[in-house]
């Protein structure tokens, strides 16, 4: 059982580029999100979705874009990349919202 | 929880003691509590978790306390091994259907 599966785990980008971070999850959950956690912080909420075609912000959504067209996947998207977008990046899933989740392994972005 | 910025609180402990890990949540309507442990470079990791509707659950070697009357969450590591060295946070349901709302962390040494 693969649980939230990350892609890529690290990448570097050039500012002003744009990419998509994947992620995929095989447990049949509704609810996935996205978060960024930078040095000493907490994790901060980018988007989530509560179940295919529905998406909605995070605290911190500005100059990321996301979509849920099947249950099992969730990609992010950097429309152009900033460097104050440096940060590890956590894909999480759970059954339900406010349910335990369960956490991808993370990317980790450099933006030069 | 609270931002504290690029510093963690830490917690030094030596190999066999038993370690305590606290958490001050902020909303009296909370009615979910979970403890998440993060080793460096690796996503965050379910530890255990606990209802309003009980004051202590135990898991292997870990137990957590909850106090709604001060709204304080605690976790208690038995036989601290250096393997459980790592950055442990806790995280809160608002009540029902609410996303969870995560705490900064506390930093736990283990030395040999």
């Amino acid at each position: 059982n693969a649980g939230v599966t990350q892609t890529p785990k690290f990448q570097v980008l050039k500012t002003g580029q744009s990419m998509t971070l994947q992620c995929a999850q095989d447990m049949n959950h509704e609810y996935m999100s996205w978060y960024r956690q930078d040095p000493g912080m907490g994790l901060r909420l980018i988007h989530y979705s509560v179940g295919a075609g529905i998406t909605d912000q995070g605290e911190v959504p500005n100059g990321y874009n996301v979509s849920r067209s099947t249950t099992e996947d969730f990609p992010l998207r950097l429309l152009s990349a900033a460097p104050s977008q440096t940060s590890v990046y956590f894909c999480a899933s759970s059954y339900l919202t406010g349910e335990k989740l369960f956490f991808g392994s993370g990317t980790q972005l450099s933006v030069l | 929880g609270e931002s504290v910025g690029l510093h963690l609180p830490t917690l030094s402990v030596q190999e066999g003691d038993n370690s305590i890990i606290n958490c001050a949540y902020s909303n009296s309507a909370s009615d979910y509590f979970i403890w998440y442990k993060q080793e460096s470079g690796k996503g965050p990791q379910f530890i255990i978790d606990i209802r309003s509707n009980m004051d202590k659950r135990q898991g292997q070697r870990v137990t957590v306390l909850l106090n709604k009357t001060v709204k304080h969450l605690s976790l208690q590591i038995a036989a601290t091994q250096p393997g459980d060295s790592a950055v442990y946070f806790c995280a809160e349901n608002m009540g029902g259907f609410q996303k969870l709302v995560f705490g900064t962390g506390t930093r736990l040494l283990v030395s040999p």
